[in-house]
């Protein structure tokens, strides 16, 4: 069975630090592109970042550019998200999720986690 | 930034019946890289259609999704008790990868 699994989420104050963890079954995680999309409490989706399947392009959204970092090791099919210099508006639910297809930044979503949820507060 | 447009905000309909959910782009979607997933309240999205109308795998043909260019559509064509649930639109031909801001479907 295809599943990712996020787990690091929690509580930090404003200023602080966070590495989200996604691992990978049931699939050849290392030819697929793998990305962060991140749903504030009530609020719709967004994207977050993305990464090639080998790891050597990475993309990000303007709003966590600078303060965020994707990577993953395909030897142990994990997905990581760093993130930095934490605000109060990056709470939320934090998915992993796969790239459909290997045609890296060009494909829609067809796997996600169930989320870990991060909270900024002081 | 492509800016995806959903409407309506909220669509009341009753099971059985049809419903149409748009999504309106501030560009053209190059190659009609465009897909619609579906949230239940808990849960995470799951992809209905991509390629702005090819069905994912397991989706039944009760979805379908139309359109190209600006204006795209997903049709149910019968509501189930499962599809009373939030639809949100993809572009994925150009980054950042932007989603709509959402239609929730709700039983009348």
């Amino acid at each position: 069975e295809v599943q990712l699994l996020e787990s690091g989420g929690g509580l930090v104050q404003p200023g602080g630090s966070l590495r989200l963890s996604c691992t990978a079954s049931g699939f050849t995680f290392r030819i697929y592109g793998m990305n962060w999309v991140r749903q504030a409490p009530g609020k719709g989706l967004e994207w977050v970042s993305g990464i090639s399947g080998g790891g050597r392009t990475t993309d990000y959204a303007d709003s966590v550019k600078g303060r965020v970092t994707i990577s993953r090791d395909n030897s142990k099919n994990t997905l990581f998200l760093q993130l930095n210099s934490l605000r109060a508006d990056d709470t939320g639910v934090y998915y992993c999720a796969k790239d459909l297809g290997t045609s890296w930044n060009e494909e829609s979503f067809d796997v996600w986690g169930q989320g870990t949820m991060v909270t900024v507060s002081s | 930034e492509i800016v995806l447009t959903q409407s309506p905000g909220t669509l009341s309909v009753s099971p059985g019946e049809r419903a149409t959910l748009s999504c309106r782009a501030s560009q053209s979607v190059s190659s009609r890289y465009l897909a619609w997933y579906r949230q239940k309240p808990g849960q995470a999205p799951r992809l209905l259609i991509y390629d702005a109308s090819r069905r994912a795998t397991g989706i039944p043909d009760r979805f379908s999704g139309s359109g190209s260019r600006t204006d795209f559509t997903l049709t149910i064509s019968r509501l189930e008790p499962e599809d009373f649930a939030v639809y949100y639109c993809q572009q994925y031909g150009s980054s950042p990868r932007t989603f709509g801001q959402g239609t929730k479907v709700e039983i009348k």
